[in-house]
């Protein structure tokens, strides 16, 4: 079965500095992983993804993610935070083997930037 | 706005109580979900519509969830004789057909079950 860890349930990250919210996974087959952020009062937005080739993965706002196979992890990175950034994060995994479409989602990360 | 939008925005019923709740999606999107998300967790993945065809259904969907998309276009999840545990946030998403996998979320309907 599919599964997303996002072993924080908060991280926080003073402005400038870099900054990681990690995201674990387990599926059978290939995955295909993406990266979700939920401003207050507004709707779930696409930050980014991985299908394949490029371990290394960039996405909107200057976010990044690495996938490692081997550690069956997809990390998001930023190089410097701004307090913008602040909000709740969310990875999300679905197994490319199968042909479907279900897609799991983690508990989520809180991410506050403080200035 | 062309994103997907979702009526009603808050719902508060009795228990006991049908409702329904609508989505409208992306225009040229065919793929279509649904999701369920309380406090402090992340959307469950409840059905998916490929077109008009409902093509995957969480085994989490009691038989009292139904969800329809007639004409391959709107999309609406019915919940019947409701309980205080269906309080939640229910999502709407869409994506297009080929070669782009990321979903484009609604701003949900968020049910309150009394």
């Amino acid at each position: 079965a599919q599964s997303v860890a996002q072993p924080e349930d908060q991280v926080n990250v003073a402005e400038g500095n870099p900054l990681t919210v990690k995201c674990t996974y387990s599926v059978s087959g290939n995955p295909y992983l993406f990266w979700y952020v939920q401003y207050p009062n507004r709707g779930l937005q696409f930050l980014l993804k991985y299908i394949t080739g490029d371990n290394l993965v960039k996405g909107s706002y200057g976010f990044e993610a690495e996938f490692n196979k081997s550690q069956t992890s997809f990390h998001l990175k930023k190089p410097s935070a701004l307090v913008s950034d602040s909000a709740l994060y969310f990875c999300a995994v679905r197994e490319s083997n199968t042909g479907g479409f279900k897609t799991i989602f983690g508990a989520g990360t809180r991410l506050f930037v403080k200035a | 706005d062309t994103g997907v939008s979702q009526d009603p925005r808050h719902k508060i019923t009795k228990r006991g109580q049908n409702v329904t709740f609508r989505c409208d999606p992306i225009s040229e999107h065919n793929r279509l979900y649904w999701y369920r998300q309380t406090l402090g967790q992340g959307p469950e993945f409840l059905t998916y519509f490929q077109n008009e065809a409902q093509l995957e259904k969480s085994r989490l969907l009691s038989d009292r969830f139904s969800a329809e998309r007639p004409k391959g276009s709107f999309s609406t999840l019915e919940i019947q004789r409701t309980e205080q545990g269906d309080s939640a946030m229910y999502l709407c998403a869409s994506s297009p057909a080929v070669g782009r996998d990321e979903q484009f979320f609604g701003p949900g309907t968020r049910l309150t079950v009394l």
